[in-house]
């Protein structure tokens, strides 16, 4: 079985400054992760994704995440956060066989203020 | 728009009461996927469909939920007398089968949020 566990529920920082969500998994095989983000009344839209090629990976609006075995960890990062960055962003993790199920985190909400 | 689309975009109904929602996935993606998500947390797999076969179930599926894709395209899911406990968003996703089995990115659609009261 695979899960993901992100640490921060809640990450609060102010624009302009970096952006660190964190994000544990398990899994018994290698793992293809995701970061998927979820706007207010909107669709969830897929960040980026790690598929066994580069262990650093960028995404869209210059997020990028780094995938550490040693660590079972794949953390997402933005050097400069936006007030459009306030989110909900999960962590993701792929369920066996090629059915591309996901297993989700419960969620880091991000808030950015002035 | 050439996304995935929901219908409706809310629901709200008396327990005990049957719902159905439909999902209008993406025209050449042979995969939909339903996912529930409840609040404060991240979406949890129901169940997917790959054309009209439903290849797998969770068992979050109770013999209350039904899911059909009759002929490859939409899809409904079904819930039978509803209860408080359903009460959250249910979402819907598409993606193509590629030949060579990697991995193809999920499509959501906005949800359907239903309260039942």
């Amino acid at each position: 079985a695979q899960s993901v566990t992100q640490l921060d529920s809640h990450v609060s920082v102010s624009e302009g400054t970096p952006v660190l969500l964190r994000c544990n998994y398990s899994s018994s095989y290698s793992p293809s992760l995701f970061w998927y983000v979820q706007h207010p009344n909107k669709g969830l839209q897929l960040l980026l994704k790690y598929t066994s090629a580069a262990t650093l990976v960028k995404g869209i609006n210059g997020f990028e995440a780094e995938f550490k075995k040693s660590e079972t960890s794949f953390h997402l990062t933005k050097p400069s956060a936006h007030m459009s960055d306030a989110a909900e962003y999960f962590c993701v993790v792929t369920g066996t066989g090629t059915a591309s199920k996901l297993t989700f985190g419960t969620g880091t909400r991000l808030q950015v203020t002035l | 728009d050439t996304g995935v689309s929901q219908d409706p975009r809310h629901k709200i109904t008396k327990r005990g009461q049957n719902v159905t929602f439909r999902c209008d996935p993406i025209s050449e993606h042979n995969r939909l996927y339903w996912y529930r998500q409840t609040l404060g947390q991240g979406p949890e797999f129901l169940t997917y469909f790959q054309n009209e076969a439903q290849l797998e179930k969770s068992r979050l599926l109770s013999d209350r939920f039904s899911a059909e894709r009759p002929k490859g395209s939409f899809s409904t899911l079904e819930i039978q007398r509803t209860e408080q406990g359903d009460s959250a968003m249910y979402l819907c996703a598409s993606s193509p089968l590629r030949s060579d089995m990697s991995y193809s990115p999920l499509h959501f659609g906005n949800g359907t949020r239903l309260t039942v009261t």
